[in-house]
């Protein structure tokens, strides 16, 4: 089983519309999570951490199931500048590293 | 603002050379690491350094070496580049927690 893994989309909905994101990690262990977003040809930005009672920041809502060891992004309200791929990211066992999944595009239409 | 500047935006290189990539952060971070970014390989981590002079292995190493003589400072090297190696390096650092800030990239291409 991959360390982290994520649908890789993509996913094209148009402006508005509430789009749903998931991902499965394989260390029960872990103990951090987030999600990033890279734009085209852009590094990585951390888009927000995930804390175990689920957190909320503006439209993006991040849910963490330690028991099924399943993590998700909702985002709520779509624009275009949310056109993107989310990196869904874990803690290694060594504690100094991340595991980073490969990604799920986003496309928000007009 | 956490700033992590690496030198090249874009860099060609023949097959063979020796070709350095350098990465500064400005925020006083203890850990730094790099990273390379291959379409449907997702990242993958190649070297990290938790101290100065202090490095460590990730998962793909081989090909590569790396440098730390200063804390602000992380190298990665390419003691002969091969077309393999054509990619999109990418250099992060983070402090005490564990989310990590990344620089802009570097792609690099062989030929």
């Amino acid at each position: 089983r991959k360390e982290v893994e994520q649908d890789p989309g993509p996913f094209n909905v148009p402006e508005g519309a509430t789009v749903a994101f998931n991902c499965t990690y394989s260390n029960s262990a872990s103990q951090s999570f987030f999600w990033y977003r890279q734009d085209c040809r852009k590094e990585p930005k951390l888009l927000m951490s995930v804390y175990s009672s689920g957190n909320e920041d503006g439209r993006f809502t991040a849910q963490l199931n330690r028991a099924s060891q399943y993590i998700s992004l909702l985002i709520r309200d779509s624009k275009l500048s949310d056109s993107a791929t989310y990196l869904c990211v874990v803690n290694r066992r060594s504690g100094y590293a991340l595991n980073f999944g490969k990604g799920t595009s986003l496309l928000v239409t007009p | 603002d956490v700033k992590v500047t690496q030198s090249s935006r874009y860099l060609v290189k023949r097959t063979g050379e020796k070709v350095f990539l350098e990465c500064v952060q400005d925020m006083d971070h203890e850990n730094m690491f790099w990273y390379r970014q291959d379409p449907g390989l997702g990242l993958r981590l190649i070297y990290f350094s938790y101290d100065v002079k202090m490095k460590e292995k990730g998962d793909i190493p081989e090909g590569y070496s790396v440098s730390r003589e200063k804390k602000e400072r992380f190298s990665l090297i390419l003691e002969s580049a091969s077309t393999n190696q054509t990619s999109m390096y990418l250099c992060a650092s983070r402090d005490r927690g564990p989310e990590q800030y990344f620089g802009p990239g570097t792609r690099l291409t062989v030929t």
